[in-house]
């Protein structure tokens, strides 16, 4: 069966300091890789994708993620974060064949302490 | 360019109602996901609607079906009301109707709210 795991549900982190939101996918056909954002009362905006080619991608407001085929993870990272990147972050798979439709996890809450 | 548009953008319904929910895509965009998203359950997808056809849906019930129309704009409609269709309707928009991995654009959402 096809599926996201993201493996924290709450992540703390101190302003500046570097952050991780870790991803895993399952899946036996080829993947599109995507990391979504979400403020509150808001819809979702994209911050990377992962498609083909380089597997670091380099995505908006300084965030990276990094595809590895052989351990089946796209995890986020940034090196230095901001107040303003408290939010949900969720990662999302799309499965060759499926047309638009994206598999999510069930989200991250990063919160950024000053 | 304007993005996507939701209406209403909150909805307060009764169990047993119905309601409709409208999704206006990127100008250009042809393809409209729509997801269902619950502090339970996360984000659903629901269906997805290329060129006023549905072409893929998700683990929903019948009560749940969408359409699409010759300008793309799509509605998503929900009878029968049960507590637990409370959630924020998001739909997504996308140029084209390819297999790989076009980017989708999702709207603000309609939070519904059923008493």
């Amino acid at each position: 069966a096809q599926s996201v795991t993201q493996l924290d549900s709450q992540v703390p982190v101190f302003e500046e300091a570097p952050v991780e939101l870790r991803c895993n996918y399952s899946s036996s056909v080829s993947v599109y890789l995507f990391w979504y954002v979400q403020y509150p009362n808001q819809g979702l905006q994209l911050l990377l994708k992962y498609l083909s080619g380089s597997t670091l991608v380099k995505g908006i407001n300084g965030f990276e993620a990094e595809f590895n085929k052989s351990q089946t993870s796209f995890h986020l990272r940034k090196p230095s974060v901001h107040i303003s990147d408290t939010a949900e972050y969720f990662c999302a798979v799309r499965f060759s064949g499926g047309y638009n439709k994206l598999i999510f996890g069930a989200g991250t809450r990063l919160a950024v302490h000053p | 360019k304007a993005g996507v548009t939701q209406t209403p953008r909150y909805l307060i319904k009764t169990r047993g109602q119905q309601v409709t929910l409208s999704c206006s895509p990127i100008s250009g965009h042809r393809s409209v996901s729509w997801y269902q998203q619950t502090p339970g359950q996360g984000l659903q997808f629901l269906f997805e609607y290329f060129s006023e056809t549905q072409r893929n849906k998700g683990n929903f019930p019948g009560r749940f079906s969408g359409r699409q129309f010759s300008n793309s704009r799509s509605e998503m409609n929900v009878s029968t009301l049960e507590l637990g269709d409370s959630a924020l309707y998001l739909c997504a928009s996308s140029w084209t109707g390819s297999t790989t991995g076009n980017e989708q654009f999702f709207g603000p959402g309609t939070r519904l709210t059923v008493l």
